[in-house]
């Protein structure tokens, strides 16, 4: 049983560029999150999403940035016009919706660069 | 709102030692959740323990066990017979129980495992 899958594990873009980054949660689960992680920093909550669903998005900065989930593919957070305070690394969790309260479990990060 | 406090930024032990790391957090819920996770230098998230609140016995995976005092609201993390492979951040994180929700953070301790 694969892990979470995160594409690309790193990202160079240009300030003003998109950033697209990428999250397959473990199969059986249905329920993603995304965290973020400043240099020398803990992480930080910013998007929980269900399939199709966006379920709590109160980390989330109001502008540039976006979370999907759709019905079949990955979940996508997207940024737009990135900015230098973008970098950082960029996690994704997944836990199964059978089980409340059960483990999240992380993928690998993508790291964001922006030059 | 929850908070997750880690007083220690960083720690050294010698191998086959042990060590505790602190933790505290502040919240008005009942029933909750406590994790502690590592970040090796590959970045990776990985879940080293878990305890529900409600459970008075105190969580043990193999060399990594918790002392949980919930009125002084306190989860530390020992960490007997250290390996080097043990040399990581160690984050302590906070999820409230009800529905499956957000984790939050603490800023972490580096730990460093010496020979």
């Amino acid at each position: 049983n694969a892990g979470v899958m995160q594409n690309p594990r790193h990202l160079v873009r240009r300030r003003g560029q998109e950033a697209r980054l990428r999250c397959s949660p473990m199969k059986g689960h249905s329920h993603v999150y995304w965290y973020r992680q400043l240099p020398e920093e803990g992480l930080k909550f910013m998007v929980y999403l269900q399939k199709e669903n966006i379920i709590d998005e109160s980390g989330m900065p109001k502008e540039r940035f976006s979370a999907e989930f759709p019905k079949e593919g990955p979940s996508i957070l997207r940024i737009q016009q990135v900015v230098r305070g973008d970098s950082a690394a960029y996690f994704c969790a997944s836990s199964p919706a059978q089980v409340i309260q059960e483990t999240q479990y992380f993928g690998p990060g993508t790291r964001l660069l922006v030059l | 709102a929850q908070t997750v406090t880690q007083s220690q930024p960083e720690m050294s032990v010698q191998e086959a030692e042990t060590v505790t790391l602190s933790c505290t957090y502040d919240t008005s819920e009942n029933n909750y959740y406590l994790f502690w996770y590592k970040q090796p230098p590959s970045r990776q998230m990985i879940l080293v323990i878990r305890q529900e609140a409600y459970k008075q016995q105190n969580a043990t995976e193999n060399r990594f066990s918790v002392n949980f005092q919930k009125a002084a609201k306190s989860f530390s993390l020992k960490i007997s017979d250290s390996q080097l492979g043990d040399t990581a951040m160690y984050f302590c994180a906070f999820m409230k129980s009800g529905t499956a929700s957000k984790l939050t953070f603490g800023t972490g301790t580096r730990l460093q495992v010496t020979l």
